[in-house]
């Protein structure tokens, strides 16, 4: 089981659309990071959110923390192929360690 | 920026034999570093955090005989599988976390190491 559960764990979407992914935990983290990987390459970091509540924009990227620093939300507008890739959420928990969720797949279809 | 690499980025092995893979800080000093291991369209899972002059910490079910980790100094931590096998085959990569900085834990990752063994 893991800590961190993404959903959706696929998605294809046409361009030009919005989705938005959700990363959903019952534990409570210090900090929370999104990444996008692409394959074969090491994730890199998109954001980093601390504070409960905070909203974070990164051109069309919108990522927000939960209130209770449980879960967070990524949300693409006008989706570009680009956009594919895979993104991942990842919490600390006020230690060194940083634990991965489940990872979602997005495909953004031209 | 921070930049992390690793070497080799593939290595093709037979079984049994053992592989040893590096993870360096380019351009930071880095105290603690972080092993992962990723299968095919899978999330990452993390093997072990390493700090530099100290054991490292392994997480549950990863086996410190098999996955031995070394962090001689504030910019390098190796990882070697021992006596790999093909269960072993995976894309294993590292992070590291900048010494000194209030970054809210941010880590920077390396490239990966893409590891079959035959």
């Amino acid at each position: 089981t893991q800590l961190l559960e993404q959903s959706p764990q696929f998605l294809s979407i046409q361009e030009g659309e919005n989705l938005t992914v959700y990363c959903n935990s019952s534990s409570v983290f210090s900090s929370l990071q999104w990444y996008r990987q692409e394959p074969g390459e090491g994730p890199v970091l998109l954001v980093t959110v601390v504070t409960g509540g905070e909203v974070k924009k990164l051109k069309r990227l919108t990522f927000q923390f939960g209130d209770a620093r449980k879960d967070s939300s990524l949300h693409i507008t006008a989706a570009q192929p680009g956009d594919t890739g895979l993104y991942l959420c990842a919490g600390a928990l006020g230690g060194n360690q940083f634990y991965f969720g489940t990872g979602t797949s997005l495909t953004v279809i031209p | 920026g921070a930049v992390v690499s690793q070497h080799p980025s593939w290595v093709i092995c037979k079984s049994g034999t053992s592989v040893k893979i590096e993870c360096r800080s380019l351009d930071f000093q880095a105290t603690t570093m972080f092993w992962y291991r990723q299968f095919p369209k899978q999330s990452l899972m993390l093997m072990a955090t390493s700090n530099e002059g100290s054991k490292a910490t392994y997480e549950q079910g990863v086996e410190k005989d098999k996955f031995l980790i070394n962090h001689a100094s504030l910019t390098l931590s190796t990882l070697t599988v021992t006596s790999a096998h093909p269960e072993d085959s995976s894309f294993y990569i590292c992070s590291a976390r900048i010494v000194g900085i209030p970054s809210h834990n941010e880590q920077f990752f390396g490239p990966g190491t893409r590891l079959t063994v035959l």
